[in-house]
This record gives structure tokens, sequence and C-alpha cells, in this order.
């Protein structure tokens, strides 16, 4: 069993969409939750962490529910620059993150 | 500027050679790690260090070493034992507060290619 699951999508959306990815985690003593964006060819970078409040940055809103094992990313009035693909990080107790396969998302106009 | 680089870019190597990957952070970052990713694939991770001194093996160590003798440097050697070495390298760190790790921050990336 994998430690962190994602659907691989392809997701095609039109400009202005709003458009949700959902992801889940194996280990229940997980203690950090991010989600990093990878363009293309070059290296992951954090789009943002994800806390058990749930938190939100511009059209960016996270989710993590504890209970059911599952983050989630929501992404409001999509943009073309935010076609990349989406990976949820998992840190387990100690010092190892697990990554997701990650998601595509293409952006239409 | 404070962050994480990776050299060379692009590398390419005939098989039967080994050959050294570098990553260099100035964050004073405790934990630096390797991935391995190759394409439509998700990372994966081949070794992890904590602290200078120390590295612990991932989930694809084989045919890969590092050291770790500066807290600031983790360099990767691809050995002509990988079998498949051809892939994009990322180098990482990250923060330890309180025993909880922050996020990993990313260097470029090197791409191997095995001719």
């Amino acid at each position: 069993r994998k430690e962190v699951e994602q659907d691989p999508g392809p997701f095609n959306v039109p400009e202005g969409a709003t458009v949700a990815f959902n992801c889940t985690y194996s280990n229940s003593a997980s203690q950090s939750f991010f989600w990093y964006r990878q363009d293309c060819r070059k290296e992951p970078k954090l789009l943002m962490s994800v806390y058990s409040s749930g938190n939100e940055d511009g059209r960016f809103t996270a989710q993590l529910n504890r209970a059911s094992q599952y983050i989630s990313l929501l992404i409001r009035d999509s943009k073309l620059s935010d076609s990349a693909t989406y990976l949820c990080v998992v840190n387990e107790a100690g010092n190892q993150f697990y990554f997701g396969t990650g998601t595509s998302l293409t952006v239409i106009p | 500027d404070g962050g994480i680089t990776q050299s060379p870019k692009y590398l390419f190597r005939k098989e039967g050679q080994n050959v050294t990957l570098s990553c260099e952070q100035n964050l004073n970052h405790d934990a630096m790690y390797w991935y391995r990713q190759d394409p439509g694939q998700g990372l994966r991770l081949i070794y992890y260090s904590q602290i200078v001194n120390d590295f612990q093996k991932g989930d694809i160590a084989e045919g890969y070493s590092v050291s770790r003798e500066k807290k600031e440097s983790f360099p990767l050697t691809v050995t002509s034992a990988q079998k498949n070495p051809t892939a994009f390298y990322l180098c990482a760190s990250s923060r330890e507060d309180r025993g909880v790790y922050n996020e990993q921050f990313f260097g470029p990336g090197t791409r191997l290619t095995v001719l």
C-alpha cells in the first residue's frame, strides 16, 4: 500500500473554473502536510502547508481531515498559469517525507 | 540569497562510470535528502541525512552512495552498480523544529543521462 495516494488526473478545466484535488495518506501518525507545485522539468515548489484548521492563500484553500486521513486542495478562479502538477506531501513521525505521484492540471483558455 | 543549489544541471555519463552530483545549501538546515524522479512518476527517496556524519538509506539506495562531511553539503555518487541511472535527481533540505520537520526546499535538479 502506498503511503500517499493521489488521483493522477489529468484535470482539464476552463479558465475561471473551480477545481479540487484530494489526497489520502495511510499513516495516522503523520504530522505535517503540504501541497507542492511542480512545473514541467522543474523542481517542486511549496504551494502551501496544510493545517488542521484549514488554511487559505488567495485563490487556494487547503483542508486536512485527520479522521478520514485525507488532504484537499481547492483552486478557485483558475488561471492559465495554474497549469502544473500538484504534489501532495506528508511527513510522518520522523523526518521522512512521502510524496504522492502528483495530479496534473491543465487550464484551458 | 539563501537557497539550495545543485550542479551540474545536465550530466551525461558513459555506462560503467561513477558520477557525483553536487548539492549545497546555505539555509542552515539540518536535514538533507536525495530523490530520484522518472518521467510521469513521483519522487522516490534515495538517501537522507539528519545530521553531519550520519545518513540513512531511503527506498532505492542500491547503486548510490552519499557523504555528509559538512552541514551545507550532501553529494550523491551514482555508481556503475546502479542499473538504470538515467533520471532527474533532486536534492532537498528541511529544518527540524522540536522533532517536527518543516517543509522541504528543493534545488533545481540534475538531469543525468547515461549514454
